[in-house]
């Protein structure tokens, strides 16, 4: 079946890039036509969704961090990817990659696949 | 962006017991409501989609209604694999929010 899995530093300086890869196995990301998103969970906090992708390459931003945003995917890969600059320690978080459902076709319905999640921590 | 509110926070429960959880959205939004279980240091897990349509897979004994700003999630008979947290999500617009979550921990 379908799986999705986070990699990426576990550190991230402030100031800097953040890095994440999601490898989708199980099946080509680029075969249905189905979105495919990033969310974060700070510790202890709630879920915060910050950008989904189409397979062709058309991207959807949580405005309150478009600025800082860039998702993007590699079909020849099975990969989609996040970078978030000027990273803070307000970045600190789990970060989920996932897959929209099909249910309508739009970038901002529910996640029906997750990952495991990737701590990602922002610290000197 | 629309906001999501849940309650409540935390409930305390026993095994069997009928549990109820609401989700409010700032304004409407259809029926497009999800809701998600999470249990400590795992992803979230989709139950219910479209506010009532249950996920493949997820027992029976959840169940989900409402339309508009106000929605429930019900779990019929509590079972021990149930003690989590829940969000709610609303698929309406963009961008997606979530809701703070409620957390289900036993009486």
């Amino acid at each position: 079946q379908l799986q999705l899995q986070e990699s990426g530093p576990g550190l991230v300086k402030p100031s800097e890039t953040l890095s994440l890869t999601c490898t989708v196995s199980g099946g080509s990301i680029s075969s249905s036509s189905y979105y495919w998103g990033w969310i974060r969970q700070p510790p202890g906090k709630g879920l915060e969704w910050i950008g989904s992708i189409y397979y062709s390459g058309s991207t959807y931003y949580n405005p309150s961090l478009k600025s800082r945003v860039t998702i993007s995917v590699d079909t020849s890969k099975n990969q989609f990817s996040l970078k978030l600059s000027s990273v803070t320690a307000a970045d600190t978080a789990v970060y989920y990659c996932a897959r929209v459902t099909m249910v309508r076709g739009v970038p901002f319905d529910a996640f029906d696949i997750w990952g495991q999640g990737t701590m990602v921590t922002v610290s000197s | 962006d629309i906001q999501m509110t849940q309650s409540p926070s935390s409930v305390s429960a026993s095994v069997g017991d009928r549990v109820t959880i609401t989700c409010q959205a700032s304004q409407g939004i259809s029926s497009w409501l999800a809701w998600y279980q999470q249990k400590p240091g795992k992803a979230p897990k989709l139950l219910i989609y479209a506010a009532s349509s249950l996920q493949s897979g997820v027992p029976s004994r959840f169940s989900g209604s409402g339309s508009g700003t106000d929605f429930t999630l019900t779990i019929s008979s509590l079972q021990p694999e149930d003690f989590a947290t829940y969000y709610c999500q609303q698929a309406n617009s963009f961008p997606p929010t979530f809701g703070p979550g409620t957390k289900v921990d036993i009486k």
